[in-house]
């Protein structure tokens, strides 16, 4: 079955840009979407179709895919970013949804 | 504005039953696949089932399959799971979510879920 990896954490200082991957196989060729998690909350869509922000998203999360590898940035990070970000694809070849382990993202 | 509300959680032993409801509003609910994501305590978030707009289809993760039923009412704007033979592994809390148009397209919307404890 399709997996996708993520890395359990990721460290970043205010302002800063952050980076979350999520590792696939052939990856590039599946639309990929990404949530943020608050702690207690229902997750929000923060990402779809690989770059796509739905309304409401700061421009400052944005997305890439290609080769095996998504990305989620996060530029000029703030305090409120702070938590917990899976990726999703649909897997077409087996007709079912896969998340990513999530990446809890720590702003120092 | 788009409202997703889950009901019917609560402490069932294992091998039991429970059906979650969620009640839709905001929106044309025949016109979107809806799904139910479950995040057990601590954990990540993990697919459950999918179905399309007009029920034809329906998809289930494989720790469930065979024991889970996803349903909806389109005159209702409700979808249902109805979950059987209950494990204690099933304990977590249960989404219900929008896509934002077919089936893959991503979770838009989310209800604030409902907890299923599995315990004896």
């Amino acid at each position: 079955s399709y997996v996708l990896t993520q890395p359990p954490s990721v460290s970043v200082a205010p302002g800063k840009t952050a980076r979350i991957t999520c590792g696939g196989n052939n990856i590039g060729s599946k639309s990929v979407h990404w949530y943020q998690q608050k702690p207690g909350q229902a997750p929000v869509l923060v990402i779809h179709y690989d770059s796509d922000r739905p309304s409401g998203i700061p421009e400052r999360f944005s997305g890439s895919n290609s080769g095996n590898t998504a990305t989620l940035t996060i530029s000029r990070v703030e305090v409120v970013d702070e938590a917990d970000y899976y990726c999703q694809v649909w897997d077409s070849s087996s007709d079912r949804v896969i998340f990513g382990g999530g990446t809890k993202l720590a702003v120092l | 504005e788009v409202q997703l509300v889950e009901s019917g959680g609560g402490l069932v032993q294992p091998g039991g039953s429970l059906r979650l409801p969620c009640a839709a509003s905001g929106f044309t609910f025949s016109h979107y696949s809806m799904s139910w994501v479950r995040q057990a305590p601590g954990r990540g978030l993990e697919w459950v089932a999918s179905i399309k707009q007009d029920g034809s289809e329906k998809f289930y993760g494989d720790s469930v399959k065979g024991r889970f039923t996803i349903s909806r009412d389109n005159a209702k704007s409700s979808l249902y799971l109805q979950m059987n033979s209950l494990r204690d592994e099933d304990t977590a809390v249960y989404y219900c979510a929008r896509e934002v148009t077919v089936a893959g397209t991503g979770f838009i919307s989310w209800g604030q879920g409902t907890l299923v404890t599995v315990s004896s």
